[in-house]
């Protein structure tokens, strides 16, 4: 399965502590996106990177939180003095670049579940 | 106005009947549509994405789109349990929103036997 990956599918830590996730996109993608998700939303976007370059950033994205993609292939996300609010399920997905009108069809990876306690 | 409305349900349907999913979406800049599909402690599962107006047929599932309304759907025929989940619409092409999808709430869908 060349799908998207991400590690750890679970991470419980306490508040106050840093936590980093990991997204290893489908192979061809040079799109690559952070979500997060809570209890009866839908994914907020986050950030999205094409390539290494880090294109967008949502406004409401905390300077506690940073991403990186460093070689246009993994991304990690990092949390620096998480707090409970921070407890969510974090989505990674990819898209291609090429492809005609599919270019922008974002496929999901099976996401971290952060616990802040 | 929320960016993108859904009806959170439950939409209840028996099996074998046509489950229909509504969504409104705000902005006229709007480019791509789609529908994901996310069962319960699962992530999102792309299952349609219609571009221009009219519908897209893929096995069960239909997507409509009509952009003079704003509105887009999803019709899934001969429902089964297995399509018991929460439907996700998704807009891409948001006026200043570069590449990001902005999501409803999702629907959830049961199917009873």
């Amino acid at each position: 399965d060349t799908g998207v990956s991400q590690d750890p599918r679970h991470k419980i830590t306490k508040r106050g502590q840093n936590v980093t996730f990991r997204c290893d996109p489908i192979s061809e993608h040079n799109r690559l996106y952070w979500y997060r998700q809570t209890l009866g939303q839908g994914p907020e976007f986050l950030t999205y990177f094409q390539n290494e370059a880090q294109l967008e950033k949502s406004r409401l994205l905390s300077d506690r939180f940073s991403a990186e993609r460093p070689k246009g292939s993994f991304s990690t996300l990092e949390i620096q003095r998480t707090e409970q609010g921070d407890s969510a399920m974090y989505l990674c997905a990819s898209s291609p670049t090429s492809g005609g009108e599919y270019y922008n069809e974002q496929f999901f990876g099976p996401g971290t579940r952060l616990t802040v306690l | 106005q929320k960016e993108v409305e859904q009806n959170s349900g439950p939409l209840s349907v028996p099996e074998g009947a046509i489950a229909s999913l509504n969504c409104t979406y705000s902005d006229r800049g709007s480019q791509s549509f789609f529908w994901y599909r996310q069962y319960s402690g699962k992530s999102p599962e792309l299952i349609m994405s219609i571009y221009s107006n009219g519908d897209k047929e893929d096995g069960r599932f239909t997507a409509q789109l009509n952009k003079a309304s704003q509105y887009v759907s999803l019709l899934i025929r001969d429902s089964q349990p297995s399509d018991s989940a929460t439907y996700l619409c998704a807009v891409n092409g948001v006026t200043g929103g570069g590449n990001k999808l902005t999501f409803g709430t999702g629907t959830q869908l049961k199917v009873e036997l």
